[in-house]
C-alpha cells in the first residue's frame, strides 16, 4: 500500500538539542510538505518542496530547516528546539498538475521538549 | 491573506440526527475548499472538495461565495462519523499548492 511514512511516531529531545524528523513516501509525488500542529490548533505549513525547489513560508522561524535528498525522503531539522516547538509535525505529499491535487498525510511525529 | 474559521470546537449529536459543521473563509481570490477528516488513531485524509460536488459517506458541502462559507452537512449522523473534521482552503488562482486549515471541529455522535 503506497504510503507516507513518518519516523519516529514520538520524539523526545532536550531544550536546545538539535533534532531531525523523517518522512518517506512510496507515492513518487513531486511535492512534499511539512506542517506543524500545536494542541487544539490548525496544522500550519512550515515549508514545501516541489522536486528540489524549496519554498519557505514567510513566518517559519529560521530554527526550522528542511532537506530533500531525493524524491522519496524529506527531513525536518530543528536546530535549537525551544519549549514552544513541542507539537505534532505532519508530512504530506501531492502530485503537481493543474488545479489542486489532494495531499496525502503521514501519521505525524509528536515532538516533546524536556 | 487566507483564513479559515471553524467556530465550533466540539459538536455532539445523537445517532440519526442531522449534522452541520460550519466553515467560513476569507480569501480575496478564487478559492478551492476542502474538508479533511481524522478518525481516532488514523491519519488526516481528504473527505471531499467543493470542485467535485460529490457526496462522500453521506456528507456534502456547498461553496457559498456570497456568505464565504463551506459548511459540511449530513442528514443522518452515524456513530462511525465521530472524528475530527478540518476545513481547508487553497488559493487556486495563485498557483499556491499549500493548504490553510481551520482549527477543526470534533464531531461526537452518541448512540
Amino acid at each position: 500500500d503506497a504510503m507516507v511514512i513518518q519516523n519516529p511516531r514520538y520524539q523526545v529531545t532536550q531544550f536546545g538539542k538539535p533534532v531531525t524528523l523523517s518522512c518517506s513516501q512510496t507515492l513518487n509525488h513531486n511535492v512534499m510538505y511539512w506542517y506543524q500542529q500545536k494542541s487544539s490548533q490548525a496544522p500550519k505549513l512550515l515549508f514545501h518542496y516541489y522536486d528540489k525547489d524549496f519554498n519557505n513560508e514567510a513566518d517559519t522561524p529560521d530554527n526550522f530547516q528542511s532537506r530533500r535528498p531525493n524524491t522519496s525522503f524529506c527531513f525536518l531539522d530543528i536546530r535549537s528546539p525551544g519549549l514552544g516547538d513541542a507539537a505534532m509535525y505532519l508530512c504530506a505529499t501531492s502530485r503537481p498538475g493543474q488545479g489542486y491535487q489532494p495531499q496525502h498525510f503521514g501519521d505525524g511525529t509528536r515532538l516533546s521538549i524536556l | 491573506a487566507q483564513r479559515v474559521t471553524q467556530p465550533e470546537k466540539l459538536l455532539s449529536v445523537f445517532k440519526g440526527a442531522p449534522v452541520e459543521l460550519k466553515c467560513n473563509y476569507s480569501y480575496s481570490g478564487s478559492p478551492e475548499l476542502f474538508w479533511y477528516v481524522q478518525y481516532s488513531r488514523q491519519r488526516l485524509q481528504l473527505l471531499l472538495r467543493h470542485i467535485s460536488r460529490e457526496s462522500i459517506k453521506g456528507f456534502t458541502a456547498d461553496l457559498n461565495k456570497g456568505e464565504t462559507s463551506f459548511h459540511l452537512k449530513k442528514p443522518f449522523a452515524q456513530e462511525e462519523d465521530s472524528a475530527m473534521y478540518y476545513c481547508a482552503l487553497s488559493g487556486r488562482d495563485t498557483g499556491r499548492r499549500a493548504l490553510t486549515f481551520g482549527s477543526g471541529t470534533r464531531l461526537q455522535v452518541q448512540p
